[in-house]
């Protein structure tokens, strides 16, 4: 079965720091980009960073740029963002999301169930 | 940045009612816009993409257009198990996704 499960999620204080990971099972891991994208209270989605295969490349929302940190290792299937200076509107459900070519771009087709990160005193 | 316009906010339908929901992008985005389903703590999932292509599995009362830089998605004979949270999402440029449309039971 192919599957995302993320994990790290948890009550952090303002500035503080937390890594988030992705474990893939049931599918070749390493041939594809890899994604967060996260969901506020209430709110709507928001990409928030991808990396290809090989780590080739690797981007981020500018609301994110310079604090956080998308990383990946193949052999564990394991897709890693480690999140710093964090704030308020960091807090979120982050998803894990598996990119797929359709056409000539990716779209996300399979997600994880998402975990909870909140930034609060 | 694209920015993708989604309408309505929310949507009141009977179950058997002819849904529509509209996005529009702020540039052109060719066809690369996916449709995706959300329901109350659970992640989203992939109905459309490159516009107007059913993803495997998903039932055919659903399907998607376009026109230009609207694009729109498309419930023929709404079921309970359709009332959910919908957003559109460009894979043009990165990933912008609309703000969601909320479609309620009536």
């Amino acid at each position: 079965e192919v599957q995302l499960v993320e994990s790290g999620g948890g009550l952090v204080q303002p500035g503080g720091s937390l890594r988030l990971s992705c474990a893939a099972s049931g599918f070749d891991f390493s041939s594809h980009r890899m994604n967060w994208v996260r969901q506020a209270p209430g709110k709507g989605l928001e990409w928030v960073s991808s990396i290809t295969s090989s780590s080739t490349y690797i981007d981020y929302a500018d609301s994110v740029k310079g604090r956080f940190s998308i990383s990946r290792d193949d052999p564990k299937k394991s897709l890693s963002l480690q999140m710093n200076s964090l704030r308020a509107e960091d807090t979120a459900v982050y998803y894990c999301a598996r990119g797929r070519w359709y056409d000539s771009s990716e779209a996300f087709d399979i997600w994880g169930q998402g975990t909870v990160v909140t930034v609060s005193s | 940045d694209i920015q993708m316009t989604q309408s309505p906010s929310t949507l009141s339908a009977f179950v058997g009612d002819r849904v529509t929901i509209t996005c529009r992008a702020s540039q052109s985005i060719s066809n690369w816009l996916a449709w995706y389903q959300q329901k109350p703590g659970k992640a989203p999932r992939l109905l459309i993409y490159t516009a107007s292509t059913l993803q495997s599995g998903v039932p055919s009362r659903f399907s998607g257009s376009r026109s230009g830089t609207e694009f729109t998605l498309t419930i023929t004979s709404l079921q309970a198990d359709d009332f959910a949270t919908y957003y559109c999402q460009q894979y043009y440029s990165y990933w912008t996704f609309g703000q969601g449309t909320k479609v309620e039971i009536k």
